[in-house]
């Protein structure tokens, strides 16, 4: 067990739909990333924020957007969804320094 | 610009046997450099690291991994696999944003 919590597990959604996906860091990790795992694509870095702040982006698509929140949870927001957005999400979390990052069993996303 | 390259899409290895999945990396500095590994349907779980200090790195499940600077490479080492070790192996490089490399998929005959 990371310690990194994501929630839900799986979800079917329509296409042009809008799903919220949550992550939990470990304790005291200020640092929230996430990333996408696609067949297309790979395992790729989306978005990382820094104690309620963006701090880096990636390919992430003007679509999508994250937010971390004070209690450090964040959120990654998908929206106008297509079939091409189904993938693993996955979060992860990282402490002062950040050079490891925990990873979350990550969220299936099935877009039909 | 960080970027890790897996040569071998996908590796079939007999039981018993050694196994070595090859990792070439591009980073500017002193890499951090990491293996994981994940079943199908599971989350990333985390075989070993690289941060500084010895090149012979130790993981957990039995493998083992070689920083070479020279060669820009990492490789990941096991001498007998099991068949619990069918799965896809991903390297990748960074510090907390990591670029991963496409994957290796490990077959295990019997």
């Amino acid at each position: 067990d990371s310690g990194v919590t994501q929630t839900p597990k799986h979800l079917i959604t329509a296409t042009g739909q809008r799903v919220t996906l949550r992550c939990s860091p470990r304790s005291g990790d200020l640092s929230v990333y996430w990333y996408q795992q696609s067949l297309d694509q790979g395992l790729q870095f989306l978005i990382q924020y820094y104690n309620g702040e963006e701090r880096a982006k990636g390919n992430i698509l003007e679509r999508f957007s994250a937010q971390q929140f004070p209690d450090l949870h964040s959120e990654l927001n998908l929206s106008s969804l297509e079939l091409g957005d189904s993938a693993l999400y996955f979060c992860a979390s990282s402490g002062i320094g950040g050079v490891r990052a925990f990873f979350g069993q990550g969220t299936r996303l099935t877009v039909v | 610009a960080q970027s890790v390259t897996q040569p071998d899409i996908h590796i079939t290895v007999s039981e018993g046997a050694s196994l070595e999945l090859r990792c070439n990396y591009s980073y500017g500095a002193t890499p951090y450099l990491f293996w994981y590994v994940q079943s199908p349907g599971q989350g990333l779980q985390l075989l070993l690291k690289y941060f500084s200090g010895d090149t012979l790195v130790q993981g957990i499940k039995g493998f083992e991994a070689e920083f070479k600077r020279s060669q820009s490479s990492f490789n990941l080492r096991k001498p007998s696999v099991h068949w619990s070790d069918a799965a896809e192996y991903f390297c990748a490089v960074g510090a907390g944003q990591l670029s991963f490399g496409a994957g290796t998929t490990v077959t295990v005959r019997a």
